[in-house]
C-alpha cells in the first residue's frame, strides 16, 4: 500500500449509531489531518495532529472525536451524528505541520447520516 | 476564519482553449498559495504552488499568476484537454493553516 488510505470508503449510519473512520499513511509523515468536504463548499479543516499530538481543533462538535495512536494512523470516531454531517471526510498527511508543506489526501470516506 | 473566494463555480472550455480560475484572499500574512486538483472519487492532489516573492510560476501547461497588491491569484490552463476535467481548489496559508476556496468544476469538451 502506498500513500494515504481511508476505510471505509462508504458509510451509512443512523443518528444513534457509533462508527469510526480509519486513515493510514505510508509516507513517513509526521502530521495528519481530517477535513470535511461538502458540495460547493470549501474544504473544512477539522483536526490536525503533529507527532500524535492534537495541535488544531477548529470548533468541531464533540460528536466527532479524533484519535491518533501513532504517526501512521488516524481515526475519527462518530456518535449521535446529525443529517447535516453527511459529507465526504478526507484524511491527509504532510511531512510536518509547520511551514508550507504539501498535503497528501486519501480518497475519502463518504458518510451518509439517516 | 479568513476566506478565500474562488470563481467561477463551474467552467466549460473547448479542447485546446485556455481555462482561467481566479481566487482572492484576505490574510496578508499567508505566504503560500497552492492549487489542488480533484478527480471524481479521488482526494485532492497538489497541482502547482507559488510564493508571493514571484508573480508567475509555470509548470507545463499550468501557470499561476500572482498579484500581491490586489491579493489575487489565478490558475491558467493552456491547451486544455478533456483529461483536465476535474474540480480545482485554490488555497492560501501554510500546511497547517490552509484555507481552501469553494472549488471550480472544470469541464473540457472534446
Amino acid at each position: 500500500e502506498t500513500g494515504v488510505t481511508q476505510t471505509p470508503r462508504h458509510l451509512v449510519m443512523g443518528m444513534t449509531n457509533k462508527k469510526s473512520l480509519k486513515c493510514e499513511q505510508h509516507l513517513g509523515h509526521n502530521a495528519m489531518y481530517w477535513y470535511k468536504q461538502s458540495a460547493k463548499k470549501p474544504l473544512e479543516l477539522m483536526f490536525v495532529y503533529s507527532l500524535e499530538e492534537r495541535v488544531e481543533n477548529n470548533s468541531v462538535p464533540s460528536r466527532f472525536s479524533p484519535e491518533c495512536p501513532n504517526s501512521s494512523h488516524l481515526f475519527l470516531h462518530l456518535h449521535t451524528l446529525q443529517p447535516e454531517d453527511s459529507a465526504l471526510y478526507l484524511c491527509a498527511s504532510s511531512q510536518d505541520s509547520t511551514g508550507t508543506g504539501e498535503l497528501f489526501f486519501g480518497e475519502g470516506s463518504r458518510l451518509t447520516v439517516l | 476564519q479568513q476566506q478565500v473566494k474562488q470563481s467561477p463555480q463551474s467552467l466549460i472550455v473547448q479542447k485546446g482553449g485556455i481555462s482561467i480560475i481566479n481566487c482572492a484572499y484576505e490574510n496578508t500574512a499567508f505566504d503560500y498559495f497552492p492549487w489542488y486538483q480533484q478527480f471524481p472519487g479521488k482526494g485532492p492532489a497538489l497541482l502547482i504552488a507559488i510564493r508571493p516573492d514571484v508573480s508567475e510560476k509555470k509548470e507545463g501547461r499550468f501557470t499561476i499568476s500572482f498579484n500581491k497588491s490586489a491579493k489575487q491569484f489565478s490558475l491558467h490552463i493552456m491547451d486544455s484537454q478533456p483529461g483536465d476535467s476535474a474540480t480545482y481548489f485554490c488555497a492560501s496559508g501554510s500546511a497547517r493553516q490552509l484555507t481552501f476556496g469553494s472549488g471550480t468544476q472544470l469541464t473540457v469538451l472534446p
